[in-house]
């Protein structure tokens, strides 16, 4: 079965450090990889996303993604973490266009930036 | 471009009765995809329609059902609620090509009682 994962529920980090906050797929063929962000009642807001290429993808609010075909993961990461980065994380893939493409999300993963 | 809407926000409603909840895709986007979100299930994918055809179907039992119009907007039904199906509905809409970005709405909260 298609999956994704995001082995940590929580993330904990201090305001000016980095962060992380791993994914990682079992998706067959090359599936396009996604990272939404969601604050408390509302809805999903893009990040960034890779289809092919540079291994590095540059998003919104200064996050950015890493993109590793061998060990099929696709973690965020951001340079120096703000308080209002706290947040709940999805990475998402989507199925193989012969299987209708469709967005499959892990379960999330909760941020805390604390000052 | 104004974003996705969803209407209403916010509902309750009782165990047996029925729902319709209400998505307006970005303008030009065709394709209309739906979600449940709950926090034992997460996100989880309702169905997704394009030009008023339901192109993809998660695994969802028959009560949920949805519609899409000619003007791309989009209505989610769920007939015989139960105590389960309180959750947030997610709408989202992209362009028609399968693994575009998907942007979201804001979601309908809806509370079965």
């Amino acid at each position: 079965a298609q999956s994704v994962a995001q082995p940590e529920d929580q993330v904990n980090v201090a305001e000016g450090n980095p962060l992380t906050v791993k994914c990682t797929y079992s998706v067959s063929g090359n599936p396009y990889l996604f990272w939404y962000v969601q604050y408390p009642n509302r809805g999903l807001q893009f990040l960034l996303k890779y289809i092919t290429g540079d291994n590095l993808v540059k998003g919104s609010y200064g996050f950015e993604a890493e993109f590793n075909k061998s060990q099929t993961s696709f973690h965020l990461k951001k340079p120096s973490a703000l308080v209002s980065d706290s947040a709940l994380y999805f990475c998402a893939a989507t199925t193989p266009y012969n299987q209708g493409g469709k967005l499959i999300f892990g379960q999330g993963t909760e941020l805390s930036v604390k000052p | 471009k104004a974003g996705v809407t969803q209407t209403p926000r916010y509902l309750i409603k009782t165990r047996g009765q029925q729902v319709t909840l209400s998505c307006s895709p970005i303008s030009g986007h065709r394709s209309v995809s739906w979600y449940q979100q709950t926090p034992g299930q997460g996100l989880q994918f309702l169905f997704e329609y394009f030009s008023e055809t339901q192109r993809n179907k998660g695994n969802f039992p028959g009560r949920f059902s949805g519609r899409q119009f000619s003007n791309s907007r989009s209505e989610m039904n769920v007939s015989t609620l139960e105590l389960g199906d309180s959750a947030l509905y997610l709408c989202a809409s992209s362009g028609q090509v399968p693994g575009e970005t998907q942007y979201f709405g804001p979601g309908t909260r809806l509370l079965v009682l």
